[in-house]
């Protein structure tokens, strides 16, 4: 079983929808919780970034973390076509620590 | 501008050579990583350094090996032994013992000719 679940997609969505992204876990020493987005061909940009349970806003992006649940989610409002890319959830137990990464979600946001 | 770079963007490999994919950056960050993304399958650790002239094995190390002779270079060759190298490299950077994330360069696509 791998450590860090993640739906693969493709996830479609028109434009304008909420888009719903998750990743369950099975390692319970995890603390740092982070998303990065990837456009095709490209390196992963980080969009947020999080660290124990609870929610983080940034303009159109929300982070939640449930750490009792193992189970973070990222919500996308007012989706736009410049959102389709890859989102991956990645996390790790401590700053030294190996980061954990899942296998990424294909989202396509239709006009 | 701070950021990492890597390079070729695109690197071809014949049978039984060994090809150096190059990684650098100037964030003065301790740690740097070396990831391979294949289709479905994630980022998976090759290997890494959190300190120079110090690495560590990661998840996928045979076939690989690095270097880290200065804290800004952590260049990864693949050898003749990694028998499908075919994948998207990734190298990442990120300040050791601080709770800052990692940052990742463009990656480097190998394809076996």
């Amino acid at each position: 079983q791998k450590e860090v679940e993640q739906d693969p997609g493709p996830l479609s969505v028109p434009e304008g929808a909420i888009v719903s992204l998750n990743c369950t876990y099975s390692n319970s020493a995890f603390q740092y919780f982070m998303w990065y987005r990837q456009y095709s061909r490209k390196g992963p940009e980080l969009l947020m970034y999080t660290y124990s349970s609870g929610n983080k806003e940034d303009g159109r992006f929300t982070a939640q973390v449930d750490k009792s649940s193992k189970y973070i989610s990222l919500f996308i409002r007012d989706s736009q076509p410049s959102d389709s890319a890859t989102y991956l959830c990645a996390m790790n137990t401590d700053s030294w620590g190996k980061f954990q990464f899942g296998a990424g979600t294909q989202v396509v946001v239709t006009p | 501008d701070g950021g990492i770079t890597q390079s070729p963007k695109y690197l071809f490999r014949k049978e039984g050579q060994n090809v150096t994919l190059s990684c650098e950056q100037n964030l003065n960050h301790d740690a740097m990583y070396w990831y391979r993304q294949d289709p479905g399958q994630g980022l998976r650790l090759i290997y890494y350094s959190q300190i120079v002239n110090d690495f560590q094995k990661g998840d996928i190390a045979e076939g690989y090996s690095v270097s880290r002779e200065k804290k800004e270079s952590f260049p990864l060759t693949v050898t003749s032994a990694q028998k499908n190298p075919t994948a998207f490299y990734l190298c990442a950077s990120k300040l050791t013992g601080s709770q800052e994330t990692q940052y990742f360069g463009p990656g480097t696509r190998l394809l076996v000719l």
